[in-house]
């Protein structure tokens, strides 16, 4: 089965950045997903590493570390809009997601 | 490109009787998935398919939920009778192969009274 860890909540400013960090344990890996889902909507995609390093796509990065079963999503520059709920998720052999229970990160002005 | 397309968007329905949650996937993904969110329990997956095929349908709670996809543009998932511990959003989710990211569906609240 899955096993995934990551803080329920976080707040910081307009500005400022953030790192949610992620572990995991499974029986199964074949990467590492990330999403962000506001309040009454879809998760959306944010980000997949399927190996160890940092994938940066614009204000948000995910990096991962399959031997210490961990990974991050760093947000910076952050705005209003990305307060929001974000998910890590693993995935194993087949197509399957289990996900987190999902971290609230609240932006402040 | 419309997204995942799923009807209702809301659902309120009296213990015991039969709900049919709709689900369109994107044009040319061939896995779909069917996940339900609560506050307790998160984000959970309960079925899914390839080529309309089921592959795992382990998280399916049990037998009073069924899914089904009768072609690669529709797929449906039924709870009969319902009860009240299913109030829950249902999503549904594609993405093609090779492709590691979802696209989930507006999702339905479903409310069980």
């Amino acid at each position: 089965g899955q096993s995934l860890e990551q803080p329920s909540e976080v707040t910081a400013v307009e500005g400022a950045i953030v790192q949610i960090n992620c572990t995991y344990q499974t029986s199964g890996f074949y990467g590492l997903s990330w999403y962000q889902q506001h309040d009454g909507g879809a998760p959306t995609f944010l980000s997949y590493n399927a190996l160890d390093g940092l994938e940066e796509t614009g204000r948000f990065s995910s990096f991962l570390s399959r031997s210490d079963s961990y990974g991050y999503l760093l947000l910076q520059e952050l705005q209003m809009k990305d307060s929001a709920s974000y998910f890590c998720a693993v995935r194993d052999l087949g197509y399957k997601l289990s996900f987190g229970a999902g971290t609230t990160v609240t932006v402040r002005a | 490109d419309a997204g995942v397309i799923q009807s209702p968007r809301h659902e309120v329905t009296e213990m015991g009787q039969e709900v049919t949650l709709r689900c369109k996937p994107i044009s040319g993904h061939d896995y779909l998935f069917w996940y339900r969110q609560t506050m307790m329990r998160g984000l959970e997956l309960l079925i899914y398919f390839n080529n309309n095929v089921p592959i795992d349908d382990s998280g399916m709670p049990e037998d009073r939920f069924s899914a089904k996809m009768p072609n690669a543009s529709f797929s449906t998932l039924k709870i009969q009778p319902s009860e009240p511990r299913d109030s829950a959003v249902y999503f549904c989710a594609s993405s093609p192969t090779g492709v590691f990211g979802y696209t989930f569906g507006s999702g339905t609240r479903l409310t069980v009274v």
